[in-house]
């Protein structure tokens, strides 16, 4: 185990709809990062964060957003869920924004319907 | 490279044969290359990781190879077993430059070893 946890473990949506998921650091941790995993593929990154702020992001749409809080738990939101938005979402923490080697949660699977 | 298409690469093993997956990377200025175990319904897990300065490197019944020429990286394991049946990712990124956390992650091959 990574010590990463993250809530729910399964979701369903419909689409339009918003989702708010979440994400708790390995103790010590100060940069959190997520991405999203399609059926069959590798995971893709969505963005980082690193002492609250957004410090890096991949190539998803502005309704994709996230907040890091002070004790290093993060969260991902999702605005106009649609039905490509299946996935599993997963969050990565890492000592710090220096630091190499990250650590993955087990995940929260979507589903929109 | 980017992962793109629903089949992943498929490899069949014997119980007690040695392993090899391969992967090719797409960003010659990557510095830090990280191969992942991923058991169906679970998030990635580490194996073994290894740098650019660096052609090889050796863990518990795994070894790392990196080819920079050719942007080539593989992992082999050694007397393979059940309970390395899983997905294996292989991801690249520019440490250095502070890019630890924007892994860019390989195809995946599923490996399946029969006993």
């Amino acid at each position: 185990e990574t010590g990463v946890t993250q809530s729910p473990t399964h979701l369903i949506k419909t689409r339009g709809q918003q989702v708010t998921l979440r994400c708790s650091s390995q103790s010590g941790h100060n940069t959190v990062s997520w991405y999203q995993q399609a059926l069959g593929q590798g995971p893709q990154f969505i963005f980082q964060y690193y002492r609250e702020e957004e410090n890096g992001r991949g190539n998803f749409p502005p309704r994709f957003s996230g907040l890091q809080f002070p004790n290093y738990s993060s969260e991902l939101n999702v605005n106009a869920l649609e039905l490509d938005d299946s996935a599993l979402y997963l969050c990565a923490s890492r000592q710090d924004r220096g630091a190499a080697e990250q650590y993955f949660g087990p995940g929260t699977r979507l589903t929109v319907t | 490279g980017e992962s793109v298409g629903l089949h992943l690469p498929t490899l069949s093993v014997q119980e007690g044969d040695n392993s090899i997956i391969n992967c090719a990377y797409s960003n010659s200025a990557s510095d830090y290359f990280i191969w992942y175990k991923q058991e169906s319904g679970k998030g990635p897990q580490f194996i073994i990781d290894i740098r650019s300065n660096m052609d090889k490197r050796q863990g518990q019944r795994v070894t790392v190879l990196l080819n920079k020429t050719v942007k080539h990286l593989s992992l082999q394991i050694a007397a393979t077993q059940p309970g390395d049946s899983a997905v294996y990712f292989c991801a690249e990124t520019e440490a250095l430059r502070g890019e630890g956390g924007k892994l860019i992650f390989g195809q995946g091959t599923e490996l399946s070893v029969k006993p």
